[in-house]
């Protein structure tokens, strides 16, 4: 079955500065890659996602890119914010009716 | 609200219970979940529904057993709960399953065994 893998485990980020979270994937049949943000207590919400036809996508502060060839994909926060602390996972569709999740990243914005 | 609806949000329970634990999305979704985040935060799928039917059993010991009496709803009944069986369950709901479309998440049920 699809694999991913999401480093690092944590990220802590002074505010303003830019995150960076990456993940791998085993399955070359995977075609649709999302990202969640959870925050303490809450439930996991979709914050972009991106199809394996398009290789980069952005939405304001958030952008996620897609090497295929590297069965990679990563997610890039600019300017952060304490708001953007949470746990982030990435995710893999290996079929219609299943994602695989990393293990996910911990980000920690300072003040 | 349009919205994916867990029922209850907390459960605490003795070792050998039977529970259950229910899941309604308005959403109008073809497709329904059941995921476990353990301790670590890891969210793995156990179950996944499409239009009532079974699709994915992802090797859930059958003391689990998911019931999805509509399209709608998707139930999860657990027998003989064990200490291991404590995490926060999820349901979610996606449109034709995760062909391009993202899950939207139920606000989970901590279910806690002692």
């Amino acid at each position: 079955g699809e694999n991913v893998e999401q480093h690092p485990s944590t990220l802590s980020v002074q505010e303003g500065d830019s995150a960076v979270i990456k993940c791998t994937y085993s399955d070359s049949a995977s075609n649709y890659f999302p990202w969640y943000k959870q925050e303490l207590g809450k439930r996991p919400q979709l914050i972009i996602d991106i199809r394996s036809n398009v290789g980069e996508k952005k939405d304001q502060r958030i952008a996620v890119t897609l090497n295929k060839t590297a069965k990679h994909f990563s997610l890039h926060i600019t300017e952060t914010q304490p708001e953007d602390s949470a746990v982030y996972f990435c995710a893999a569709a290996t079929n219609d009716y299943k994602l695989s999740f990393g293990a996910g990243t911990t980000v920690t914005v300072r003040a | 609200d349009t919205a994916v609806s867990q029922t209850p949000k907390y459960l605490v329970t003795q070792m050998g219970n039977d529970k259950s634990i229910k899941c309604e999305q308005n959403l109008g979704h073809d497709t329904m979940y059941w995921y476990k985040q353990d301790s670590k935060k890891f969210l793995k799928i156990m179950f996944s529904y499409n239009n009532k039917e079974l699709i994915i059993n992802e090797t859930v010991p059958n003391r689990f057993s998911p019931k999805s009496p509509d399209k709608a709803h998707l139930n999860l009944h657990i027998n003989s709960l064990e200490l291991g069986d404590s995490a926060v369950y999820f349901c979610a709901s996606s449109q034709a399953g995760t062909g391009g479309y993202g899950y939207t998440f139920g606000s989970g049920t901590r279910l806690t065994v002692v």
